[in-house]
């Protein structure tokens, strides 16, 4: 059964930059797997930030970035807001399969 | 402005069945492929099912296979989701989503606010 992993926390500061990350574990994280970046605040729905490893939403911030780094997909954000504290989620299709990955709990602190 | 409400939840005993509805307002259903994710209580996402613009296409989620079924009305503007044998681990929140593109159901873009499924004697 695949699975896809992505760090359970992360701590960052204020104007910092982290790096959220999301494997497969069929394999190295391909643009064939269709990476999807998704933010959500807690009681609300999820807001979609990335697409096509890269590609962002009209609505997505410019310190939101998509890449694809060393066999997973990553979500860069830069010079980090409070308000950016969140869950953020990943979406993979893997083998024909669309998964989600656990979710990274962002804490801005 | 895109819109999606999402309607039909509510309390349903292991076994039952329920429907849920999602109105689309400020686009034309037809244009786009559509999803169905779901978030269990304190738990993270779930893709549960999508559909590309004509119906042609369709996939759901192992977990729900031969017990859910996605569906939807172009003229209403309107995307479903039949729920049949319904289990207690299918208690969640359910939101509807419109996708970037009509075809392929990849990208999950405009979402609503969802409707919540508990399932419970």
């Amino acid at each position: 059964q695949t699975v896809v992993t992505q760090e359970s926390s992360l701590t960052v500061s204020p104007g910092g930059t982290v790096t959220l990350t999301c494997a497969s574990s069929t394999g190295p994280v391909t643009s064939d797997f269709h990476p999807s970046w998704f933010q959500q605040k807690p009681g609300r729905a999820p807001r979609a930030l990335i697409h096509s490893s890269t590609d962002r939403h009209s609505w997505t911030p410019a310190r939101f970035s998509g890449a694809l780094i060393g066999g997973k997909a990553a979500l860069t954000v830069s010079g980090v807001l409070p308000e950016d504290e969140a869950d953020y989620y990943c979406l993979l299709y893997c083998r024909g399969v669309r998964l989600f990955g656990g979710g990274t709990k962002l804490t801005v602190l | 402005e895109v819109q999606l409400v999402e309607s039909g939840g509510g309390l349903v005993q292991p076994g039952r069945s329920l429907t849920l509805s999602c109105q689309g307002s400020g686009f034309d259903l037809d244009g786009y492929a559509m999803h169905w994710v779901r978030q269990g209580p304190g738990k993270g996402l779930e893709w549960v099912a999508g559909i590309s613009w004509n119906s042609v296409t369709m996939d759901l989620a192992d977990s729900v296979k031969g017990r859910f079924i996605i569906s939807r009305d172009n003229a209403k503007n309107c995307l479903y989701l039949q729920l049949d044998s319904l289990r207690i681990e299918d208690t969640a929140t359910y939101y509807c989503a419109r996708d970037l593109n009509y075809g392929d159901f990849l990208v999950p873009e405009s979402w609503g606010q969802g409707t919540l499924v508990i399932v419970a004697s």
